[in-house]
């Protein structure tokens, strides 16, 4: 059971937006540590989606977009396209020094 | 370039020690600006941090693994390590190394190695 709390799934058409949640607590995200986004492909290893809450690396497509509320954050895709198939982890920290990652979800584009 | 690349053994029988090392290229495991970090994923499940170790050689370890774990850094051949002793099947997973891309153990995680499977079987 992991300590940020994501939706197994979620999926949409392409051009369409979704949105994927990661819930924490007073303890991480709350505490106001940073939350970062990655995307795994299959078979290929984690890459940053988003870092810092909200900013993209070079060569991250505007697309994506993250943002944090209370002890929550998000993440939004826009224009959704078949190449965003994937795995999407939100990880973050907490104040027994313990780097976090959420379950995970799954994106399928229909 | 910045690469990182992990090698160890595929195969270990249970209570034997997994060794893993991370040879990074295109930067010093020594220089102030970064820390290092283990990773594993379990077959079909999420990520799971293993521990953290900084340019000094502080660490920092995951609760679930405390008591199993050493991470080291070599300076000489510009790596890192991981040793988890008593392994069970628990501990079959994919293991990545990954750069901190800060001098502290919240911030992300910028580069990754392609990560190495270790299987733990009888």
């Amino acid at each position: 059971q992991s300590v940020l709390t994501q939706p197994p799934s979620v999926s949409g058409a392409p051009g369409q937006t979704v949105t994927i949640s990661c819930t924490g607590s007073s303890s991480n995200i709350g505490a106001r540590y940073d939350v970062h986004w990655y995307q795994q492909l299959p078979g290929t290893a984690p890459k940053l989606l988003i870092y810092d809450d909200t900013y993209r690396p070079s060569g991250v497509p505007d697309r994506f977009s993250g943002s944090r509320s209370g002890t929550s954050a998000s993440l939004a895709i826009t224009g959704l396209q078949a190449e965003d198939e994937a795995d999407y982890y939100c990880q973050s920290y907490d104040s027994s020094l313990r780097v976090l990652f959420g379950g995970g979800t799954k994106l399928t584009v229909l | 370039q910045l690469q990182l690349q992990e090698s160890g053994p595929g195969l270990l029988e249970p209570s034997e020690t997994l060794s893993l090392t991370c040879s990074v290229s295109g930067v010093s495991v020594t220089s102030p600006n970064y820390y290092w970090g283990w990773f594993r994923q379990a077959p079909g499940k999420g990520l799971e941090w293993v521990g953290t170790i900084s340019y000094g050689g502080g660490t920092y370890h995951s609760p679930s693994l405390r008591g199993r774990l050493a991470i080291s850094i070599d300076t000489s051949r510009n790596q890192f390590s991981v040793n988890v002793s008593s392994v069970t099947a628990a501990d079959t997973a994919i293991y990545y190394c990954a750069r901190h891309a800060g001098s502290n153990g919240w911030s992300p995680n910028d580069v990754w190695g392609q990560g190495t499977l270790a299987t733990v079987s009888s």
